[in-house]
């Protein structure tokens, strides 16, 4: 059974640090895997979405990057902002079985602080 | 460009009513999902539907039904409503056809039951 965890679960730095988020899964059968955001009590905001052939994404201050094997992947967000205060959520869309659904992290709620 | 719109956005019912939630994908996609949030959790899948055919089911209660409309909205219809169903019900849709299964999310309704 695919499992996604997200860790830290919570992180606060300050404002212009680099930082790293980590996502897990336990099956590496998957098609893709997706990142969003969630601001809160909002909806979910995709920001990046990488195929199980890829090994990186890039969007502006973000770069996602999928090492299937080891069943990891790892959002780097360049020089954060206030704004880049919200809930970031992995998610996996698993091979096995209806592969349509998809398989999501717990997140990890980020605050950068001015 | 389009996005996925829900409607109603906030709804507020007693215990034992109905509601109806509806979603309205991206134009041209062919796949339409619903998850439920609980507050503090990630999404849970309820149904998804391919070509209004329904195509995956989740955890989704026997007192819920949905479908897909010829014009592809889609419909969650909720009775016999309880407090625990009080959420955030988010649509996606997904243009699977075509192999990116890349999921776009609607705003959310919230939904309140007193």
């Amino acid at each position: 059974k695919q499992e996604v965890t997200q860790i830290p679960a919570a992180l606060s730095v300050p404002e212009g640090e680099n930082l790293v988020l980590n996502c897990s899964f336990t099956d590496s059968a998957i098609y893709n895997l997706q990142w969003f955001r969630q601001d809160p009590g909002k909806g979910l905001t995709s920001l990046l979405l990488i195929q199980s052939s890829q090994r990186e994404q890039t969007s502006g201050r973000l770069n996602a990057s999928l090492d299937k094997s080891s069943g990891r992947s790892t959002l780097y967000i360049a020089a954060s902002q206030p704004g880049d205060s919200a809930t970031y959520l992995c998610a996996v869309r698993p091979r096995a079985g209806n592969n349509r659904k998809l398989i999501w992290g717990l997140g990890t709620s980020l605050a950068v602080n001015p | 460009a389009a996005g996925v719109i829900q409607s109603p956005r906030h709804l507020i019912k007693e215990k034992r009513e109905t509601a109806t939630l509806k979603c309205y994908p991206i134009p041209r996609h062919d796949t339409v999902y619903w998850y439920q949030q609980g507050p503090g959790q990630d999404p849970q899948f309820l149904i998804s539907f391919y070509e209004k055919m329904q195509s995956d089911k989740g955890s989704i209660p026997d007192r819920f039904s949905a479908q897909q409309f010829s014009d592809y909205h889609s419909e969650l219809n909720m009775s016999s409503l309880e407090l625990g169903d009080s959420a955030l019900y988010f649509c996606a849709s997904s243009l699977v056809r075509e192999g990116l299964g890349e999921q776009f999310f609607g705003p959310g309704t919230r939904l309140t039951v007193l």
